[in-house]
């Protein structure tokens, strides 16, 4: 059974720009959550989905945004990226409608950004 | 709300017992989750368990929950340098949707 599928696993972009990541859960799986991971911070929730739809959102400007699609693939864009916005992206899923309560939840080897 | 604390660092000599801490401050309802990662690498989850539990074992792994004090440890049984990462501690509350993490223990194996 495969995992839990992030592209791209490494980017560069310039200061500026905008990026997509996509992850796909494990089969049968509704729920995707993301979380960025840095130094400074750790790890921050983003945003979770469950059928399309957004179910929470952290604490992240508005320039940080996410999607479901109905095979329950998911993508998150970040625009007019800033150089701390560089950060391992991980993205979760899981099976259960409770998301993160009660349900083994699985991260995949995330996407690693770093912007200049 | 959830606010999840770990010591930053411990390290250990192989074939030893390795406890890993962590504290977490809401008394509703939560699950707690320990949490491995590599470096380079993403998260593994290695288990979880309910705030009403105070216990599991799984191989390895025993997970202690002291309710009365929010503490929760991972204890690792005969500790490899394999076992060398940083490990999270993370809890869920019900219809939150979102693990809080803790900042992570980095765990040191030495031959």
């Amino acid at each position: 059974k495969a995992g839990v599928t992030q592209t791209p696993r490494y980017l560069i972009k310039t200061r500026g720009q905008q990026v997509t990541l996509s992850c796909s859960p494990i089969s049968g799986h509704r729920s995707v959550s993301w979380y960025q991971q840095t130094p400074g911070q750790g790890l921050q929730f983003l945003f979770e989905y469950f059928s399309e739809t957004q179910r929470n959102k952290g604490n992240f400007p508005g320039r940080f945004s996410g999607r479901q699609f109905s095979n329950s693939r998911s993508e998150m864009n970040v625009s007019t990226l800033e150089l701390g916005d560089s950060a391992l992206y991980l993205c979760a899923s899981s099976t259960g409608t409770s998301g993160a309560f009660g349900n083994t939840i699985y991260f995949g080897e995330g996407s690693w950004l770093t912007v200049v | 709300g959830e606010d999840v604390e770990q010591s930053l660092f411990l390290s250990v000599r192989e074939g030893d017992s390795s406890v890993i801490n962590c504290t977490y401050t809401d008394s509703s309802s939560t699950y707690l989750y320990w949490y491995k990662q590599e470096p380079g690498a993403g998260l593994q989850l290695l288990t979880y368990i309910f705030s009403n539990m105070d216990m599991k074992q799984d191989q390895r792994l025993t997970v202690l929950l002291n309710k009365k004090d929010k503490h929760l440890s991972l204890r690792i049984a005969d500790t490899q340098t394999g076992d060398s990462a940083i490990y999270f501690c993370a809890g869920s509350l019900r219809s939150s949707y979102k693990l809080i993490f803790g900042s992570g223990t980095r765990l040191l194996v030495r031959p």
